[in-house]
């Protein structure tokens, strides 16, 4: 089915550890996006990439980087994780001439607790 | 700048009752608007949307009417399933291409 993959589903990591997220999408989209839900604040934008070879922060980039690897794959890395990291990471895609019709398309989510 | 407040949850009702989720928005120009639902575990669904004054999105019972006058976009549903149990987020496009999000409402239907 067309839409949006992330792994890994679920993640722990000690503190100062590193890991990427994976995403990528299938519906020839050039935007991505990453976004963290946490609990009462709802979904803040990390990174986004408005088509392919750029990246612009969101709302809250520190302690992240991204990599528009393709069209297709679009990674948030965590370079040395800390405990208020801790949180649901969604990756996101949407098409700029229909974007206002249809708004996203979101992966399933990645759960990371950082100990 | 662009922003979207909806009403703080949790909220519980029963099964059968009639559920509305206030938001309200600021924005220049003429934002689109919609509303996202997410299911325990999972990710967020396009749910509904409205991109101009007076539109009424629509899908699954749910309802949510556009009113520029009041800046507003409050969903509805006349009866709601112990299915319609999820997270609710209204959210916005301004003239750019990001999305802006409420900070979500979490809805609990018992049966």
């Amino acid at each position: 089915n067309a839409g949006v993959t992330q792994t890994p589903k679920f993640q722990v990591l000690k503190t100062g550890q590193s890991m990427t997220l994976q995403c990528a999408q299938d519906m020839n989209h050039n935007s991505m996006y990453w976004y963290r839900q946490d609990p009462g604040m709802g979904l803040r934008l990390i990174y986004y990439s408005a088509s392919e070879g750029t990246t612009d922060k969101g709302e809250v980039p520190n302690g992240y980087n991204v990599s528009r690897l393709n069209k297709r794959e679009f990674s948030l890395r965590l370079e040395s994780a800390a405990p208020s990291q801790t949180s649901v990471y969604f990756c996101a895609s949407s098409e700029a001439d229909i974007l206002a019709y249809y708004g996203y398309t979101f992966g399933s989510g990645t759960r990371l607790t950082v100990v | 700048g662009n922003s979207v407040t909806q009403m703080e949850g949790p909220v519980t009702l029963s099964e059968e009752a009639f559920l509305t989720i206030n938001c309200t928005y600021t924005a220049t120009g003429y934002p689109s608007l919609f509303w996202y639902v997410q299911y325990p575990g999972e990710g967020l669904q396009l749910l509904l949307k409205a991109t101009k004054a007076d539109d009424k999105g629509s899908n699954k019972g749910f309802e949510a009417t556009y009113r520029k006058e009041t800046t507003s976009f409050h969903l509805e549903k006349g009866s709601v399933q112990v299915s319609d149990s999820a997270v609710y987020f209204c959210a916005l496009i301004p003239n750019d291409y990001k999305l802006s999000f409420g900070a979500g409402t979490t809805v609990t239907v018992r049966a």
